[in-house]
């Protein structure tokens, strides 16, 4: 069955602190991997997205994320964190993303 | 250019009633999906709708939910005879087409049935 985890269900950290949020993926959803945002009742923004090609990502806000097809991982990371990063973090993946699965979603909240 | 709007934003429906929940893509977006996240949740594909024709319906209900997505207006999904496990919030997203640039999502319809 195609699935998305992610690690941790909360992850505190300072401010300006680097921080990596984890995601491992199964090999039957592979192809497609994206990171979503969402504020406070508010809707998915995508952060970024990996479709083919380099396997380092480059997205919005200055996250980044890693394509690791041996370990099946998409971690998303920000060198240095602010309060506005405060919010829910989704990774999802599929194949042709017309059916995306999603993760549970981790929390990031950022303490000054 | 307008993003994808959902409305109504908060949707309370008694049990028993109907609940219609409306989705209007981003302008030259052909392509709907519906999502629904239940607290605490992630979200989980519900159905894929491109005009007149449902696509994938592989997570909907068999029972009291429906969607369509007409030539002319919004995409509607309807859950009939709504029961307290409905409450949740509904997104839907739109792409141009196979979907491979990632969906824009709505800011979703929130559901408390009580």
């Amino acid at each position: 069955a195609q699935s998305v985890t992610q690690l941790d269900s909360q992850v505190p950290v300072f401010e300006e602190a680097p921080v990596e949020l984890r995601c491992n993926y199964s090999s039957s959803v592979s192809v497609y991997l994206f990171w979503y945002v969402q504020y406070p009742n508010q809707g998915l923004q995508l952060l970024l997205k990996y479709l083919s090609g380099s396997t380092l990502v480059k997205g919005i806000n200055g996250f980044e994320a890693e394509f690791n097809k041996s370990q099946t991982s998409f971690h998303l990371r920000k060198p240095s964190v602010h309060i506005s990063d405060t919010a829910e973090y989704f990774c999802a993946g599929g194949k042709g993303a017309q059916k995306l699965v999603f993760g549970q979603g981790t929390r990031l909240t950022i303490n000054p | 250019n307008a993003g994808v709007m959902q409305n109504p934003r908060h949707l309370v429906r008694r049990r028993g009633q109907e609940a219609r929940l409306r989705c209007s893509p981003m302008k030259g977006h052909s392509h709907v999906y519906w999502y629904r996240q239940l607290p605490e949740e992630g979200l989980k594909f519900m159905v894929y709708l491109q005009k007149e024709n449902i696509i994938d319906e592989s997570g909907m209900p068999k029972e009291r939910f429906s969607a369509e997505f007409p030539k002319e207006g919004p995409s509607i999904l309807r859950i009939q005879q709504v029961v307290r496990g409905d409450s949740a919030a509904y997104f839907c997203a739109s792409s141009p087409g196979q979907g491979e640039y990632g969906y824009t999502f709505g800011s979703g319809t929130r559901l408390t049935v009580v």
